[in-house]
């Protein structure tokens, strides 16, 4: 099956600071997501972003579908932007349900 | 529009009893799907419905779990005589089908489950 691999699993970061977050896909897919899952469990849309790059405040995602992998960017961090960053790929071929990476747990430190 | 909405928010049951979760898409979305998440895990596919119809299951989803979209707008799964390791949070995403967010998920709250 799809591998999606996310890293770095764990990122503690100064308020303020800058991060790039990545995943890696094993195969061609139609869709890529990325969410915020905050403490209460809740899965935030940040991107859909099968290619290109996109911004949106102070984040912003790039993919690069034909050598498989996303960025997530997060400049200016600050404490709310804690909790757990999954992407998310849908293949071309199958089913159109999302399969998850493990996530990169963040937290952002006064 | 209003988001995903998902009841009860928390479930707790004893093993071998029944428990019944009911999701509410966004209004139109015509796809609705459940995922199961463990903990320190990401979230993995269960099944999903293309308005009334159920077009895909995971292997997951054993005998006991069972899922409906009668009218093709809520959405009910159930799990029959719940085992200790049905515990995980339940959570339900619903997508529109058009141009050009095809297929993009919107995920709601989620229903915890914990078998005891």
């Amino acid at each position: 099956g799809i591998q999606v691999e996310q890293s770095p699993p764990d990122l503690i970061l100064q308020e303020g600071a800058n991060s790039t977050l990545r995943c890696n896909f094993s195969d061609s897919v139609n869709n890529l997501q990325w969410f915020h899952q905050n403490p209460w469990g809740q899965l935030i849309n940040l991107f859909y972003i099968p290619s290109g790059t996109k911004q949106n405040g102070r984040l912003s995602a790039t993919t690069v579908a034909t050598e498989r992998y996303s960025l997530l960017y997060i400049s200016s961090s600050q404490t709310t932007d804690s909790g757990v960053y999954f992407c998310a790929v849908e293949l071309q071929t199958g089913a159109n349900n999302l399969f998850f990476g493990t996530g990169t747990r963040l937290t952002v430190i006064p | 529009d209003t988001g995903v909405s998902q009841n009860p928010r928390h479930k707790i049951t004893k093993r071998g009893q029944n428990v019944t979760f009911r999701c509410d898409p966004i209004s139109e979305h015509n796809r609705l799907y459940w995922y199961r998440q463990t903990l320190g895990q990401g979230p993995e596919f269960l099944t999903y419905f293309q308005n009334e119809a159920q077009l895909e299951k995971s292997r997951l989803l054993s005998d006991r779990f069972s899922a409906e979209r009668p009218k093709g707008s809520f959405s009910t799964l159930e799990i029959q005589r719940t085992e200790q390791g049905d515990s995980a949070m339940y959570l339900c995403a619903s997508s529109p089908v058009r141009v050009p967010t095809l297929y993009e998920q919107y995920f709601g709250p989620g229903t915890r489950l914990t078998v005891t």
